[in-house]
């Protein structure tokens, strides 16, 4: 597609409920990142993937959450039992590799956890 | 732990006049930085960026002045409209760890409010 497209752009979550969040990149980019932007805050870095293989996940919060991208395309974040702190937009961002060739980022997902 | 920051959360200008962003980063082995706007509703959007052996880029209204010396980046917009209201964020590359190929670390952000 034109751009990175995320959805849905909205959920609502009841405490203690899973997620899943899905990420369709720019056709052909091989790297893609997730980042989670809290209220008034900057993005930040949750994990990185090279096509199917996720090369960092240093900044995934808790164990509750999981990112996957099985072919190399599109991908999910997931979040097991969300808690009132996961409320954040969620945002997505592909590359055709590193910055010599910038990235682009998704509109996001906002989750708010009720 | 080391991080981006702001100087100033808001900025309010009018229309035609020019607007200075800064930012100050506490990461010497930082060698890439970008400034990113972001509207409401939106992801950034790419503006300008700066590799660590320069000290100033231009772009179409925009510069983006390193300060490597002080850690001080700023973004200045020539003859601000009220379309580039908005969120401006710089953010910056660590280049620690093997971590070039992408991932960055993003400062707070600054409100920028263009008043016709």
């Amino acid at each position: 597609g034109a751009g990175v497209s995320q959805s849905p752009r909205y959920k609502v979550a009841k405490r203690g409920q899973d997620v899943a969040l899905r990420c369709d990149p720019i056709s052909g980019h091989v790297s893609l990142f997730w980042y989670q932007q809290a209220l008034g805050q900057g993005p930040e870095f949750l994990t990185y993937f090279q096509n199917e293989a996720q090369l960092d996940k240093s900044g995934l919060p808790s164990d509750r959450f999981f990112a996957e991208r099985p072919e190399g395309s599109v991908s999910t974040l997931k979040i097991q039992r969300t808690q009132q702190e996961d409320s954040a937009v969620y945002l997505c961002a592909s590359s055709l590799g590193g910055f010599r060739y910038g990235y682009t980022f998704g509109s996001g997902t906002r989750l708010t956890v009720v | 732990g080391e991080s981006v920051g702001l100087h100033l959360p808001t900025l309010s200008v009018q229309e035609g006049d020019n607007s200075i962003i800064n930012c100050a980063y506490s990461n010497s082995a930082s060698d890439y930085f970008i400034w990113y706007k972001q509207e409401s509703g939106k992801g950034p959007q790419f503006i300008i960026d700066i590799r660590s052996n320069m000290d100033k880029r231009q772009g179409q209204r925009v510069t983006v002045l390193l300060n490597k010396t002080v850690k001080h980046l700023s973004l200045q917009i020539a003859a601000t409209q009220p379309g580039d209201s908005a969120v401006y964020f710089c953010a910056e590359n660590p280049n620690a760890g093997g971590t070039s190929y992408g991932k960055l670390t993003f400062g707070q952000g600054t409100i920028l409010t263009v008043h016709p």
